[in-house]
């Protein structure tokens, strides 16, 4: 029962680095998402895509950048790092999709990333 | 804009205590309300979802409520455990189906 699965779990980078956090589900959920946590806030939508070849942004794109080419993988790509994207990272799946009102949301462990 | 708020930001209770953890939120226009559990290192866990035609769901020892017209939720835990010590998160599914989030509560359960 593998579920959600990101790597890697942490991460240090340098400001203008660029890195790619991977996601992989093994659920057949055609809805992946991916939400930063920063420290006591909420968690905040980055991106999420309701099948392969199809994504959207959520409330905080900026700055990131993703791909989803199968029904399994949805990686996240930040290009260009900078301070203010040092947070927790997830990743989440869910069956049948956003607009469903009855679907629950599975979570890999996350990955907490500095920008150093 | 829908906010969600959960008082407090972190609890401490005795072992065996009946406790009730509090979210509320802004805009009473929501499809439901869920409560996850967040354990350090890991990701959430989904523990209950009310739709917001529901007023009530149990799961065990724990119960949570909603009452949409006055914009709260509570999660009962009955008989606290050790094991129960995380932080517990509530977020609510908004009109345009995005899933907005509290900052947690973050609880300690004392042997």
């Amino acid at each position: 029962n593998a579920g959600v699965t990101q790597t890697p779990k942490f991460r240090i980078l340098k400001i203008g680095q660029s890195m790619t956090l991977q996601c992989t589900q093994d659920m057949n959920h055609n809805y992946m998402y991916w939400y930063r946590q920063d420290p006591g806030m909420g968690l905040k939508l980055i991106y999420y895509s309701v099948g392969a070849g199809i994504t959207d942004k959520g409330e905080v794109p900026n700055g990131y950048n993703v791909s989803r080419s199968t029904t399994e993988d949805f990686p996240l790509r930040l290009e260009l790092a900078a301070p203010s994207q040092t947070s927790v990272y997830f990743c989440a799946s869910s069956s049948p999709g956003q607009g469903a009102t009855n679907e629950k949301l599975f979570f890999g462990s996350g990955t907490q990333l500095s920008v150093l | 804009k829908q906010e969600v708020t959960q008082i407090p930001a972190a609890l401490s209770v005795p072992e065996g205590e009946n406790l009730v953890l509090n979210c509320s939120f802004t805009d009473s226009a929501i499809y439901n309300l869920q409560w996850f559990r967040q354990d350090p290192g890991k990701g959430l866990t989904s523990l209950l979802l009310i739709q917001s035609s529901q007023r009530e769901q149990t799961s065990g020892r724990l119960n949570a409520s909603l009452d949409k017209s006055s914009g709260r939720s509570t999660l009962y835990i009955a008989a606290s455990q050790p094991g129960d010590s995380a932080t517990y998160l509530c977020a609510v599914m908004d009109s345009n189906y995005q899933l907005i989030w509290g900052a947690g509560t973050k609880l300690i359960i004392k042997p």
